[in-house]
């Protein structure tokens, strides 16, 4: 079983709506939670991060983070073709990053 | 937001020669610094983890004589990719952590470096 699973997708969403990305984590003592967008052929470019339960919110984005059902997601509000990449979860614990294999998201014009 | 530069962004090189790849925290200082290479459409592959003034740790599978790391200062860390062979041809990824701005110690990615063995 993989520390970090995320649905590789493709996602497609047509523009201006919600886009909800999730991804969930087997180690119960990870500590904290990060959300990467990666375009093609470029490196990870860190979106969010959460440690604690609930809603943490920045500009269009929203993380959410579950510890209970160790989840952890996503959400894109207002989605444009901009947005569309794809996009890593990952979960840290004792010095180590564990990545998700990403999701594919495609926002529809 | 915490800048992580990587140089060169793109080499080709022939078989049997060594390339030096750098990865540089530009406006923090980072004792931890992280290299990864990710092939196309695949996932990122950790290689090891760089700490300032100390060895490297390697993921299992990686060849420490073949992937040469030093982390001399708190703001440099090098991979050397010694005797490249075509299969070493890859997206090469350096990463650093920064404790300065939520104190979580957040993962910055450099750009990267598209190596090509010909």
């Amino acid at each position: 079983q993989k520390e970090v699973e995320q649905n590789s997708g493709p996602l497609s969403v047509p523009e201006g709506a919600i886009a909800s990305l999730n991804c969930t984590y087997s180690d119960r003592g990870s500590q904290s939670f990060f959300w990467y967008r990666q375009y093609s052929g470029k490196s990870p470019e860190l979106i969010m991060s959460i440690y604690s339960n609930g809603d943490k919110e920045d500009g269009r984005f929203t993380a959410q983070l579950n510890k209970a059902s160790q989840y952890v997601s996503l959400l894109i509000r207002d989605s444009q073709p901009s947005d569309s990449a794809t996009y890593l979860c990952a979960s840290y614990n004792f010095n180590k990053f564990y990545f998700g294999s990403g999701t594919k998201l495609n926002v529809k014009p | 937001g915490a800048v992580v530069s990587q140089h060169p962004s793109r080499v080709i090189c022939k078989s049997g020669t060594s390339v030096k790849i750098e990865c540089r925290s530009l406006d923090f200082q980072a004792t931890t610094m992280f290299w990864y290479r990710q092939f196309p459409k695949q996932s990122l592959m950790l290689m090891a983890t760089s700490n300032e003034g100390s060895k490297a740790t390697y993921e299992q599978g990686v060849e420490k004589d073949k992937f040469l790391i030093n982390h001399a200062s708190l703001t440099l860390s090098t991979l050397t990719v010694t005797s490249a062979h075509p299969e070493d041809s890859s997206f090469y990824i350096c990463s650093a952590r920064d404790f300065g701005r939520q104190g979580i110690g957040e993962q910055f990615f450099g750009p990267g470096t598209r190596l090509t063995v010909l």
